[in-house]
């Protein structure tokens, strides 16, 4: 089973600072099955990033992903007052069974 | 519009028996492979298995193998999650979600499972 590590924890920021989000995964993970999710209190996740670096329909283009490998970031550049949340890696496609990382929640300073 | 509508919130004992369901809408239903994800709570995400509703092919995490069942009815576009004998360790938000190569790009709203003496 491939074990995604996220850090940090708990990112602590305010509005129109940049959030950069890491994502470590225990073996490679092809770039193709490399998802990040966003979640907010009482909602279903929301899917923002998949393949490592492609936005969803609808994400706006603050969001960006990259990485390769076992190493992978999601950068929000600029923090809207509705980017505080939760936010999931997950590989989907390089092996079963798929997984997620345990998130990182980014907070209002 | 694509939708996943989930089937609504349950209370049951410990013991008792289980499914809940997941209806597909907007899109062609056996196109997709259809997963159930686990959320705890106050915890994170957990993925328990997926279905390909053209064959009815299953998948599951080794943490689930067996104590639950996902099954799906292609003619009615809906995917179930089955437990025959709940657990208090059950309470949970259960998500359903799409999936094909672009990620899980749409959710069910989640159907939360209390499972109380």
């Amino acid at each position: 089973e491939i074990v995604l590590t996220q850090s940090p924890g708990t990112l602590s920021l305010s509005p129109g600072e940049r959030a950069t989000l890491s994502c470590r995964a225990s073996q490679s993970v092809s770039s193709s099955y490399l998802a990040w999710y966003q979640q907010k209190p009482g909602q279903a996740p929301r899917l923002l990033i998949y393949g490592a670096s492609s936005r969803a329909t609808g994400i706006p283009d603050r969001f960006s992903g990259s990485g390769s490998g076992t190493d992978f970031t999601l950068t929000i550049s600029r923090l809207e007052p509705e980017d505080f949340a939760v936010y999931y890696c997950q590989q989907y496609g390089s092996s079963l069974p798929f997984t997620f990382g345990p998130g990182t929640k980014v907070d209002i300073k | 519009e694509v939708q996943l509508v989930q089937s609504g919130a349950e209370v049951k004992k410990p013991g008792e028996s289980l499914r809940i369901s997941c209806k597909g809408s907007g899109y062609s239903f056996t196109s997709y492979w259809i997963s159930w994800v686990r959320q705890m709570p106050g915890k994170g995400l957990e993925w328990m298995g997926r279905i390909d509703p053209s064959d009815s092919y299953t998948n599951y995490s080794p943490s689930f193998q067996g104590h639950v069942t996902i099954s799906a009815d292609k003619s009615i576009s809906t995917a179930y999650l089955q437990w025959s004998s709940l657990k208090a360790s059950d309470t949970a938000m259960y998500y359903c979600a799409r999936h094909g190569q672009l990620g899980f790009d749409y959710w069910g709203q989640g159907t939360l499972v209390t499972v109380s003496s």
